[in-house]
């Protein structure tokens, strides 16, 4: 069946530095992906969004890139801090209704 | 303004025994969605709801799962007959007229089965 997936369950990353997570995806009919950023015993956050007509998009010290010919998708994190250690998921929404599909989430560490 | 607001946030019950889950969404956001975590998974989706149309059930495991929304609020996820497999945290989300890929979610309910 139709999956998202992650390449790397952990991610440790030095604080200042750049953090790339990413993601790879088997429907090439979604049109839609999301990352979220979930906080140990939190519901998961929104952090970001692109639709499959783009390629990047920037938000604060974040910033999603999409290739639709690989079916892949990133999110980078400038400068790092303490405060982003949580498990990141990529998301995709494929059709009519609004229910997402979830990858399985990447864990990023912040040492210090 | 509040965020989505789950109860309980913990529920401990006996393999057998009927358990309901409450989500309050964020006030005037029509779509409501019932997601399911298992430990180090990601989620899986149960059921949306939007607006006033038959929700969307096809997510929902088994029969013994059930969901309804009084009033196009409030919404209680009902599990019959628990298993200790439905031990999860049980997440709760809304999102507003429009808008419905950006769902803001609630902490959850972790629910444990014995």
């Amino acid at each position: 069946g139709e999956s998202v997936g992650l390449h790397l369950p952990t991610l440790s990353v030095q604080e200042g530095d750049n953090s790339i997570i990413n993601c790879a995806y088997s429907n090439s009919a979604s049109d839609y992906f999301i990352w979220y950023k979930q906080e140990s015993g939190k519901g998961p956050q929104f952090i970001i969004d692109i639709r499959s007509n783009m390629d990047k998009r920037q938000g604060q010290r974040v910033t999603v890139l999409l290739n639709k010919t690989v079916k892949h998708l990133s999110l980078q994190i400038a400068a790092t801090q303490p405060g982003d250690s949580a498990v990141y998921f990529c998301a995709e929404n494929t059709g009519t209704a609004s229910k997402l599909t979830f990858g399985t989430g990447t864990r990023l560490q912040v040492t210090l | 303004g509040a965020g989505v607001s789950q109860s309980p946030s913990n529920k401990v019950t006996e393999k057998g025994k009927d358990v309901e889950l409450r989500c309050d969404p964020i006030s005037g956001h029509t779509a409501l969605y019932w997601y399911r975590q298992s430990l180090g998974q990601g989620l899986e989706f149960l059921i949306y709801f939007q607006g006033n149309s038959a929700p969307d059930k096809s997510g929902l495991p088994s029969d013994r799962f059930s969901a309804e929304r009084t009033g196009g609020s409030v919404s209680t996820l009902t599990i019959q007959r628990t298993q200790q497999e439905d031990s999860a945290v049980y997440l709760c989300a809304s999102s507003r007229p429009g808008l419905s890929y950006e769902q803001y979610f609630g902490p959850g309910t972790r629910l444990t089965v014995t």
